[in-house]
């Protein structure tokens, strides 16, 4: 059965960092890319960042790039998002979100994790 | 705003067939392909529809999907109750080298 779980939310202030993490299981982790996709409360989907199988393409989106850094670890089949210089506006549900593919423009998101709620407030 | 525009309401009675519509430009849904969501109240989003027409297993074929042109669509016929959701439509843009999804549309079955 595949698993994503995410962790490493929480109540941040804003200007802190924060690292999420995305432990996953199931299914042959480097044969897939990765993804961040937040959730606003009461919002739509926003794609965050993507990672390819190898680490060798990755992908921001215009709203974070500079500001969040997206890793993974193949050996440790994780996946890492790590959250600088944050905004009220980064507030949302962050979920771990597996491709179908292995580059990350295939963008088909077979599995998602239940997500980690990020709060910045002061 | 969103890059791929939906209505953000749809409804119908039960075993009536709805559709959605995705609109998009030359470089997502112009030049990529489409994937839909759904997602329940409370729950994680769940892949139905990729690659603009295929369904994974398990996804009832009362779910299609089509795309023309720099727009995509998702028919739901023999409406059920508990297809009651959100649903968001998600392609590659070229342009923004990023994804993108649409706003989303709330089905309500009447």
């Amino acid at each position: 059965e595949v698993q994503l779980v995410e962790s490493g939310g929480g109540l941040v202030q804003p200007g802190r960092s924060l690292r999420l993490s995305c432990a996953a299981s199931g299914f042959t982790f480097d044969d897939c890319a990765m993804h961040w996709v937040r959730q606003a409360p009461g919002k739509g989907l926003e794609w965050v960042s993507g990672i390819s199988w190898n680490s060798g393409s990755i992908v921001y989106a215009d709203s974070v790039k500079g500001r969040f850094t997206i890793s993974r670890d193949n050996a440790k089949n994780s996946l890492y998002l790590q959250m600088s210089s944050l905004r009220a506006e980064d507030t949302a549900l962050y979920y771990c979100v597996k491709d179908i593919g292995i580059a990350v423009s295939v963008y088909y998101f077979d599995y998602w994790g239940q997500g980690t709620l990020v709060t910045v407030s002061s | 705003q969103s890059v791929l525009t939906q209505p953000p309401s749809a409804s119908g009675t039960p075993g009536q067939r709805v559709t959605i519509s995705c609109s998009g430009s030359s470089s997502n849904i112009g030049s990529n392909t489409v994937s839909w969501y759904q997602q329940l109240t409370g729950t994680a989003p769940k892949l139905l529809i990729y690659s603009n027409s295929q369904r994974p297993s398990g996804v009832p074929d009362r779910f299609s999907g089509s795309k023309s042109g720099t727009s995509a669509s998702l028919a739901i016929s023999g409406l059920q109750s508990e297809d009651e959701a959100d649903y968001y439509c998600a392609a590659w843009d070229d342009s923004l080298n990023g994804g993108v999804f649409g706003g989303g549309t709330k089905l309500t079955v009447l």
